[in-house]
């Protein structure tokens, strides 16, 4: 049992270029989830999933991607990178945000974009 | 967003004191979920709790559910060096997760 697993674990990007992170999770979980993190900010979401074909927006949607095609996958699109988004990313999957629960997250990628 | 409260913010303390930190919240949950997060990694789930009153312990670690259900406490007996982190708490709303702030523990040898 893998866990939430994400690749890849680090990246740099030059201004303007894009890249695809991608989260998988081994857990039949319904709900996925992207943070990303910077120092001093906390986890901020950015895009989550509810269920296979399903996504939402988060606090900071704006510059990112997502889709949900298989219920074990939720990739997070970068179409244009910026400097601003450089910073740890998280994913994270759920049964659900009522009875069971837990939140588990993969390991994150740490991207830097110059 | 919507954050919880967590305190203290920060503590230095010696090798082998217990800890103690707690989370609130003006609202009520049904669920408080506590995380450690070790530097460079993600956060890794310690403790769930799903009950007004519950005391669960995982190891050295306790954590309760406030008979309020607005507050969790965490505590860290007989702490030791890899122990050091920051550890948050979190609660779940309409399809989304709420965090604390985070403690940021630092344990001297």
């Amino acid at each position: 049992n893998a866990g939430v697993t994400q690749t890849p674990k680090f990246r740099v990007l030059k201004t303007g270029q894009s890249m695809t992170l991608l989260c998988a999770q081994d857990m039949n979980h319904e709900y996925m989830y992207w943070y990303r993190q910077d120092p001093g900010m906390g986890l901020r979401l950015i895009h989550y999933s509810v269920g296979e074909g399903t996504t939402a927006k988060g606090e900071v949607p704006d510059g990112y991607n997502v889709s949900r095609l298989k219920k074990q996958n939720f990739l997070l699109g970068l179409e244009s990178a910026a400097p601003s988004q450089t910073s740890v990313y998280f994913c994270a999957s759920s049964y659900s945000t009522y009875a069971r629960n837990e939140q588990f997250f993969g390991p994150g990628t740490r991207l830097t974009v110059l | 967003g919507q954050q919880l409260n967590q305190s203290p913010q920060s503590m230095f303390i010696q090798e082998g004191e217990d800890v103690s930190m707690n989370c609130t919240s003006s609202s009520i949950f049904n669920t408080w979920l506590w995380y450690k997060q070790d530097p460079g990694e993600g956060p890794v789930l310690l403790i769930a709790l799903y009950k007004a009153g519950e005391l669960t312990s995982n190891g050295r670690l306790t954590a309760q559910f406030g008979i309020t259900r607005k507050d969790s406490f965490l505590n860290i007996s007989a702490s030791i060096p890899s122990d050091v982190g920051i550890y948050f708490c979190s609660t779940s709303g309409t399809y989304k997760y709420i965090f604390g702030t985070g403690t940021r523990l630092k344990v001297l040898a």
